[in-house]
């Protein structure tokens, strides 16, 4: 079962920061923090994932809190292709990396 | 870049018919997954593969269903007996390892009439 809560919705001026917050209070110390993305009805993209430092890479940028309780994806220039549900996961990588996905953040990029 | 591929992009069965989605995984990936997403709810995990067994299923993944790797290269998932709340986008993922990240296709749109 999804372990994280995210906003249903936020909206997100084409050229700015999109800032997705991701609450997941009952972290274990061995969980990462997986980012997902599904644009439309496509399958969904891999974004980035942390254990408790803050990551970044060509997509974009992953803030875990101290108490790693919650963490924020940052998308630094949105653009219109950035439109999409936005899932925050965290699942430990063993096992068979299964992934369960919650009803994420429907991130809309307006022009 | 290497993806994951899903054939057909659509297809449409009778109620009761058996029906069998097929995936090409990324060609250096040992994980296999199969996902689903009746329209407007969440991604659901059905099974994941390794080693030619299966991982782990879900319980939606019952008799049913059932996944194979018949060759190097393909990875299918089939229903035997299709019924309508079967209907729904399907996807197939692979990841090298435990601890990288998982490559989705673009699905398959199975509408069971």
């Amino acid at each position: 079962d999804a372990k994280t809560t995210q906003p249903p919705s936020m909206d997100c001026a084409e050229g700015r920061a999109a800032n997705l917050p991701c609450n997941h209070s009952t972290i274990s110390g061995n969980e990462y923090v997986y980012w997902y993305r599904q644009i439309h009805s496509q399958g969904p993209q891999y974004i980035i994932h942390g254990l408790k430092n803050n990551e970044t890479n060509e997509m974009a940028s992953l803030i875990i809190t101290e108490d790693r309780k919650s963490s924020t994806l940052i998308l630094p220039h949105a653009t219109l292709r950035d439109t999409a549900v936005y899932y925050c996961i965290v699942r430990v990588p063993t096992g068979a990396n299964n992934l369960f996905f919650g009803t994420g953040t429907r991130l809309t990029v307006i022009p | 870049e290497p993806e994951v591929t899903q054939t057909p992009s659509h297809q449409v069965t009778q109620m009761g018919q058996e029906v069998i989605l097929r995936c090409v995984p990324i060609s250096n990936h040992l994980y296999f997954y199969w996902y689903r997403q009746i329209l407007g709810q969440k991604v659901e995990f059905l099974v994941s593969f390794y080693n030619n067994e299966i991982s782990e299923k879900s319980e939606i993944f019952d008799d049913q269903f059932s996944v194979e790797r018949p060759d190097g290269s393909n990875f299918t998932l089939k229903i035997r007996s299709t019924k309508l709340e079967d209907s729904a986008m399907y996807f197939c993922a692979s990841s090298d390892s435990l601890f990288t990240e998982a490559f989705f296709g673009q699905g398959t749109r199975l509408t069971v009439v």
